[in-house]
């Protein structure tokens, strides 16, 4: 059982936004900054955003993230079949004093 | 350019020990702190070590702790993770992945390599 919760799944179709949520607790996203990685297994996985809100050159703007309080979020918008892969939210935890992912969440576009 | 290439996967049965490396170009290796990371069969991606620039600070998944040790040599840009007491739910995808300097609390990794497969069966 992953540290953060992510839903295992989204879906729209293309042109549309997506949201995915990402919660914690006070010991992680709640006094430490979130990060985004979109992956497809077997590949490198991709930082999509940092600090959370901070998008890596290269990534465009149709991924934003935002943060508040315990939870995080992931907005897609303007959906692309290429956007679908995994998508992970990330940060430390303070309490365990490692890092910790979310369970993944896996985007389909319809 | 910027690049990590794993290797030292395998097949090794329960118990027994790998030793996986990063090799590091296109960077000044030396400034990052590195992590790894790895995705077991059909499951997410886990946390598992991270060493600081200078080898003098690590932290370990408590899947791992104790078995694990993350380690680096700077005059030779590379990652190294020595696995001992190998079980079968080592077995995943491992990633090393470079950290951006900050604190904890920034935490987060901008360059990852393809990976490297370990395989724990008997």
């Amino acid at each position: 059982q992953s540290v953060l919760t992510q839903p295992p799944s989204v879906s729209a179709a293309p042109g549309q936004k997506v949201t995915i949520s990402c919660s914690g607790s006070s010991s992680n996203i709640g006094n430490n900054y979130v990060s985004w990685y979109q992956h497809l297994p077997g590949t490198a996985p991709k930082l999509l955003i940092y600090d959370n809100n901070k998008r890596p050159s290269g990534i465009p703007d149709r991924f934003s993230g935002s943060k508040s309080g315990t939870s995080a979020t992931l907005d897609i918008t303007g959906l692309q079949t290429g956007d679908e892969a995994d998508y992970y939210c990330g940060t430390w935890d303070s309490s365990l004093s490692a890092g910790v992912f979310g369970g993944g969440t896996k985007l389909t576009v319809l | 350019e910027v690049q990590l290439v794993e290797s030292g996967g395998g097949v090794e049965r329960p118990g027994g020990s790998l030793r996986l490396s990063c090799a590091a170009s296109g960077f000044t290796f030396d400034n990052y702190a590195m992590s790894w990371v790895r995705q077991a069969p059909g499951k997410g991606l886990e946390w598992v070590s991270i060493i600081y620039w200078n080898g003098g600070s690590t932290r370990y998944a408590d899947s791992v702790k104790g078995r694990f040790t993350i380690s680096r040599d700077n005059a030779k840009n590379s990652l190294y993770l020595q696995m001992n007491s190998l079980r079968a739910e080592d077995t995943a995808f491992y990633y090393c992945a470079r950290v951006p300097p900050g604190d904890y609390s920034y935490y987060y990794m901008d360059v990852w390599g393809k990976g490297t497969t370990v395989t724990v069966s008997s």
